[in-house]
């Protein structure tokens, strides 16, 4: 079965410091990856997707991630961090077949510091 | 503006006392599925509609039940609430089920039962 795996339930960090998310996912087939950000109170927003090509995938906000299938990982970065990205973090794969079901990991809440 | 509603927004109720929770979408999409987040746990999917008059369960679907009579509408419904069922629920739909074909969510429902 697939399952994702965030490996930090937390990450404290202080403004302009660089940050790494960690995710693992498990899969036997091609994978669809995607980072959500959930900010307080609100539902989930696409932070950026892999689908194919390029491994490494960027989102408007300065947040990255890099494919790598050796290692079955989707790491997102970001080189220098806001107050305003102070959020909770999901990784998730969509499920093979057609359910159409998206695979959650457990979330990584990042604080930001000033 | 293309979204995923959601209503009510937080509910209390008691044990047993029917609930419906309606989400509806103005983006024709034929996806639709409902997820309930719980901490640790990260998302998962309770139940999935791939179009209208079609329905399938998700991982979680013990008590609750689902409706797809028009393409926006896919509302929760819980005949018997139990306290186990307390958790914040996220209705999304996309345009297709497979494929990288993004995800949007309502802004979430809290649901608390006594």
């Amino acid at each position: 079965a697939q399952s994702v795996t965030q490996l930090d339930s937390q990450v404290p960090v202080f403004e302009e410091a660089p940050v790494e998310l960690r995710c693992n996912y498990s899969s036997s087939v091609s994978v669809y990856l995607f980072w959500y950000v959930q900010y307080p109170n609100q539902g989930l927003q696409l932070l950026l997707k892999y689908l194919s090509g390029s491994t490494l995938v960027e989102s408007i906000n300065g947040f990255e991630a890099e494919f790598n299938k050796s290692q079955t990982s989707f790491h997102l970065r970001k080189p220098s961090v806001h107050i305003s990205d102070t959020a909770e973090y999901f990784c998730a794969v969509r499920g093979s077949g057609n359910t159409g079901k998206l695979i959650f990991g457990q979330g990584t809440t990042l604080q930001v510091k000033p | 503006e293309a979204q995923v509603t959601q209503n009510p927004r937080y509910l209390i109720t008691v044990t047993g006392k029917k609930l419906t929770v309606t989400c509806s979408q103005n983006m024709n999409h034929e996806y639709m599925s409902w997820y309930r987040q719980d901490p640790g746990l990260g998302l998962r999917q309770i139940y999935y509609s791939m179009n209208v008059e079609v329905t399938d369960k998700g991982d979680v679907p013990e008590g609750y039940k689902v409706s797809r009579k028009e393409k926006r509408n896919f509302p929760l419904i819980l005949e018997s609430p139990s306290p186990n069922q307390t958790s914040l629920y996220f209705c999304a739909s996309s345009l297709w089920s497979t494929s990288g074909a993004e995800a949007f969510f309502g802004q979430g429902t809290r649901l608390t039962v006594v």
